[in-house]
C-alpha cells in the first residue's frame, strides 16, 4: 500500500497571501495525483488531477506541480472560500486507493 | 446536474448491520465505476470499495474486507453498501463518488453518517 504524506498539518494564511502545501508518496505514483478540497458538511472537490490539471470549473489560482513521490499545491492570493481541508490523493497503484491525511488552511 | 444523494445512514450497535443507498441523477449511471470513501470523526478520507459499472469488478480496503458488500442496480441508478459486523471504528460519514476516470472521485456524495455506538 502506498502511503501519503501531507504537510504541513495546518497551515495560517492571511487573505490574499500565497499557500503552498506539501504532499509525499512512499513509492512513486508517477503523475498519478489528485488534489480534493472538503469543507465541513460538504461533499469533498476535485480540485487538481494529473499532479496539475485543473479540474473543471476550478479558478487558476489553484495550481499543481510535481511528479514521482513530490507533490506541491499552491494556491495563489488566497480568498475567503479556500480555507477548507485539502487531501491528495494517490491513483497510480490500486487497491487500495490512498489518501493523506489532509491539510487545514485556516485563516491568520 | 450530475448529483449523488446517500441514505440509510444511522445509530447501529455493534456487530449490527446496516445498508447504505446512494441515488444517482444527471447522468448514464451504467457506464461510471463508483466507489464508497468513508471520514471518521476528526479523521481524513479513507477509500472503502470500488465496483465497476458493470458490476464485474469489486474491491475493498482490508478494514472492511469480508464485513462489506458493495452492490449496483444499474436499471434504478443506485449503488448499495451492506455493512455487517459493524465495529466502533466503522463509525464516518459514508460518502459515494463516481469516477470520472481511473481513481479520479468526482463528483462526490454529500454523505450519510454511520455511528456504531451501544
Amino acid at each position: 500500500e502506498i502511503v501519503m504524506t501531507q504537510s504541513p498539518a495546518t497551515l495560517s494564511v492571511s487573505p490574499g497571501e500565497r499557500a503552498t502545501l506539501s504532499c509525499r508518496a512512499s513509492q512513486s505514483v508517477s503523475s498519478n495525483l489528485a488534489w480534493y478540497q472538503h469543507k465541513p458538511g460538504q461533499a469533498p472537490r476535485l480540485l487538481i488531477y494529473g499532479a496539475s490539471t485543473r479540474a473543471t470549473g476550478i479558478p487558476a489560482r489553484f495550481s499543481g506541480s510535481g511528479s514521482g513521490a513530490e507533490f506541491t499545491l499552491t494556491i495563489s492570493s488566497l480568498q475567503s472560500e479556500d480555507f477548507a481541508v485539502y487531501y491528495c490523493q494517490q491513483y497510480n497503484n490500486w487497491p487500495p486507493f490512498t489518501f493523506g491525511q489532509g491539510t487545514k488552511l485556516e485563516i491568520k | 446536474e450530475v448529483q449523488l444523494v446517500e441514505s440509510g445512514g444511522g445509530l447501529v450497535k455493534p456487530g449490527g448491520s446496516l445498508r447504505l443507498s446512494c441515488a444517482a441523477s444527471g447522468f448514464t449511471f451504467s457506464s461510471y465505476n463508483l466507489n464508497w470513501v468513508r471520514q471518521a470523526p476528526g479523521k481524513g478520507l479513507e477509500w472503502v470499495s470500488f465496483i465497476s459499472y458493470n458490476g464485474n469488478y469489486i474491491s475493498y480496503a482490508d478494514s472492511v474486507k469480508g464485513r462489506f458488500t458493495i452492490s449496483r442496480d444499474n436499471a434504478k441508478n443506485s449503488l448499495y453498501l451492506q455493512m455487517n459486523s459493524l465495529r466502533a471504528e466503522d463509525t464516518a460519514v459514508y460518502y459515494c463518488a463516481r469516477e470520472r476516470d481511473t481513481g479520479l472521485f468526482d463528483p462526490w456524495g454529500q454523505g450519510t453518517l454511520v455511528t456504531v455506538s451501544s
